[in-house]
């Protein structure tokens, strides 16, 4: 079952903050964060794992709320190129198949 | 950038045509991907592999087949393409299971 993220499209001014929410209905080992520019491929954000441990990069960060099954990736003073589609992907214990969520539209405006 | 490559980038087939898709990767990572890009309901995995002739079916993986017989390639086939097959497929690698996923430029394909 696909993860659900919320809210589906979000429009934001230079500066302004936002997050990003991604919720499972299954016990996470790990999720994944990345954004995807209109034609391009993915590129990666973020990485957490169970237990804490988290990959990514300095100006983003995200919270892993196992018990909740609960992922958020917080966009803080946003600039033009955080613009693209969000995707969350995650992963059970003991498999390494990644369902992603169907993604969160960011629009930044100048 | 990742070494990843996928081949052809577009490609225009009939139904009933068999399809096969290539991702080459040189950076000698264990895990492989194949994923499907439809709008509205964003990446959906078909098949991975973790290694030299293992691969295990995603959620999507009707209508597709996989083979790794080198850890640099790794192909997807259509067996005998059809309309819903239209999509962007998008190869990914990761050295580790729950490590980076890098994903390839994309196929653009198009059943008629």
């Amino acid at each position: 079952q696909q993860p659900v993220q919320s809210p589906q499209a979000v429009i934001l001014r230079e500066g302004e903050d936002a997050v990003i929410n991604c919720s499972s209905s299954k016990a996470l080992y790990s999720v994944h964060w990345y954004r995807q520019k209109h034609g391009e491929a993915p590129v990666f954000l973020m990485i957490l794992l169970k237990g804490g441990e988290q990959k990514g990069h300095e100006k983003i960060s995200a919270s892993f709320n196992e018990k909740k099954q609960q992922s958020s990736l917080y966009l803080t003073a946003s600039q033009l190129s955080y613009s693209g589609t969000y995707f969350c992907g995650t992963a059970t214990s003991g498999t390494y198949k990644y369902i992603f969520g169907t993604g969160t539209r960011l629009k930044v405006l100048a | 950038d990742a070494g990843i490559t996928q081949s052809p980038r577009h490609k225009v087939t009939e139904t009933g045509t068999p399809v096969t898709l290539r991702c080459h990767q040189t950076e000698n990572h264990r895990y492989m991907y194949w994923y499907r890009q439809d709008p509205g309901h964003g990446l959906r995995l078909i098949h991975y592999s973790y290694g030299v002739k293992d691969t295990d079916k995603g959620e999507v993986s009707d209508g597709y087949s996989v083979s790794r017989s080198k850890t640099e390639d790794f192909l997807l086939t259509l067996e005998s393409a059809t309309s819903s097959q239209t999509s962007v497929y998008f190869c990914a690698i990761s050295e580790g299971g729950s490590d980076i996923q890098y994903f390839g430029a994309g196929t653009r394909l198009s059943v008629l």
